[in-house]
């Protein structure tokens, strides 16, 4: 069982936009600003999109964005395209030198 | 441009220690934090544990009674041991660089299968 939650499944329409949640408590996402969302297709490593709740990693476009309000953080997709379609992961610190990660959220494009 | 690759042995046996081995290229190990990340079949990721360069290592409390890190710095390479595995052990191994210690792992290895039976 994934400490953080996350939705098991999303999905939009090519050019929509697509929200994933990422739920924890305060003694993880709630207290850090330390959230990061990886990018993972089948059988290939995940990559990185998102570090510190907000800012995006080199290379990635501007239709990936994070954000935090409280326990929970989100990683919205804007102008969805085919190759978005991916498994994604939220990550979190969690004090003393702990990671913790989401169960993961499959995005469909439609 | 670092570059990670895991290797070690594709089939251990229950109860044995599993074993593998990350090489680091195109870089050095020093002022990073040197990860091992899980992913069993058709599940999520699980946050193993680090090294870090002068030679602090973090573990998940889930794993801190079965898990090792090591490394050696001067042939650019980590390492993990996993004691007494089962077959829940069954996993991809990824091994990464992981930037801060609150997160932003931005390299990672291909990932290499793991399978626990006899």
């Amino acid at each position: 069982q994934s400490v953080l939650t996350q939705p098991p499944s999303a999905s939009g329409s090519p050019g929509q936009s697509v929200t994933i949640s990422c739920t924890g408590t305060s003694s993880d996402v709630g207290r850090y600003n330390y959230v990061s969302w990886y990018q993972q297709h089948p059988g290939k490593a995940p990559k990185l999109l998102i570090f510190e709740v907000s800012l995006r990693h080199s290379g990635v476009p501007d239709r990936f964005s994070g954000s935090k309000s409280g326990n929970t953080a989100s990683l919205t997709v804007s102008g969805l395209r085919a190759e978005d379609e991916a498994d994604y992961y939220c990550c979190s610190y969690a004090g003393n030198m702990n990671l913790v990660f989401g169960g993961g959220t499959k995005l469909t494009v439609l | 441009q670092v570059q990670l690759q895991e290797s070690g042995p594709g089939l251990v046996r229950p109860s044995e220690t599993l074993s593998l081995t990350c090489s680091v290229s195109g870089g050095s190990m020093t002022d990073d934090y040197w990860t091992w990340v899980r992913q069993p079949p058709s599940k999520g990721l699980e946050w193993i544990g680090y090294f870090y360069d002068s030679g602090r290592i973090y573990y998940n409390p889930s794993f801190r009674s079965r898990a090792a890190i090591s490394a050696d710095t001067s042939k650019n390479q980590f390492s993990l041991r996993l004691t007494s595995v089962t077959a829940s052990d069954t996993a991809v191994y990824f091994c990464a660089r992981t930037l801060r210690y609150f997160g932003n792992t931005d390299i990672w290895g291909q990932g290499t299968l793991v399978t626990v039976s006899s």
